[in-house]
């Protein structure tokens, strides 16, 4: 099992460009979620998914989209990168029954918008 | 709105002390909480689950409590090491279920002093 992946590990991107953050995980967990961490935040959910088809938005999720075609992948989507958008983010997924939620972290991506 | 403090940003304690993180919420009621552990550059990674029904939980020298009354759970490390250093971080849980968003608190830097 690799359990979560993300790619790219860091990423330089200039203000107005686009760019897709991915994110895979092979434990077919129904619940797939994306957080961004910035120095005294803590971590902030942008957007989670609680299957195929189904995605929600978090506590800070303008200027961020995302899908989720398969069980598998849960892509982050930058539409116009923002220097604001500078920050490590942090895909999860977890399963959805049993008696632990415990969450996966993938091991981040590091995106600098200059 | 939904309020978790981790009271104290950065502890230091000496090498075989035990060391006492605080978790304290508010405007919500969560049926289960919990507890990560964070090294630098890495994701998190889940240490333990303590649900609302159960008093206290522990796994080798870590032990939390959960008190719905006073709305907080304290984690325990026993006999700390060097390599207990790390970012602790709690998450109460919005709902029951694994479809829950999981919202975290900005967390605790533990630092063990040999």
């Amino acid at each position: 099992n690799a359990g979560v992946t993300q790619t790219p590990k860091f990423q330089v991107l200039k203000t107005g460009q686009s760019m897709t953050l991915q994110c895979a995980q092979d434990m077919n967990h129904e619940y797939m979620s994306w957080y961004r961490q910035d120095p005294g935040m803590g971590l902030r959910l942008i957007h989670y998914s609680v299957g195929a088809g189904i995605t929600d938005q978090g506590e800070v999720p303008n200027g961020y989209n995302v899908s989720r075609s398969t069980t598998e992948d849960f892509p982050l989507r930058l539409l116009s990168a923002a220097p604001s958008q500078t920050s490590v983010y942090f895909c999860a997924s977890r399963g959805t029954s049993g008696a632990i939620y415990e969450q996966y972290f993938g091991p981040g991506t590091r995106l600098t918008v200059t | 709105s939904q309020k978790i403090e981790q009271n104290s940003e950065a502890l230091n304690i000496q090498e075989g002390k035990t060391a006492t993180l605080t978790c304290n919420y508010t405007n919500y009621s969560p049926a289960y909480l919990q507890w990560y552990r964070q090294d630098p550059g890495r994701g998190p990674v889940f240490l333990l689950l303590i649900r609302e029904n159960e008093k206290e939980k522990r796994k080798e020298r870590l032990k939390v409590t959960f008190d719905t009354t006073l709305k907080q759970s304290l984690f325990h490390i026993t006999a700390s090491q060097p390599a207990d250093s790390a970012t602790y971080l709690c998450a109460p849980s919005g709902g029951n279920s694994g479809n829950t968003p999981l919202v975290f608190g900005k967390g605790t830097r533990l630092s063990v002093i040999a």
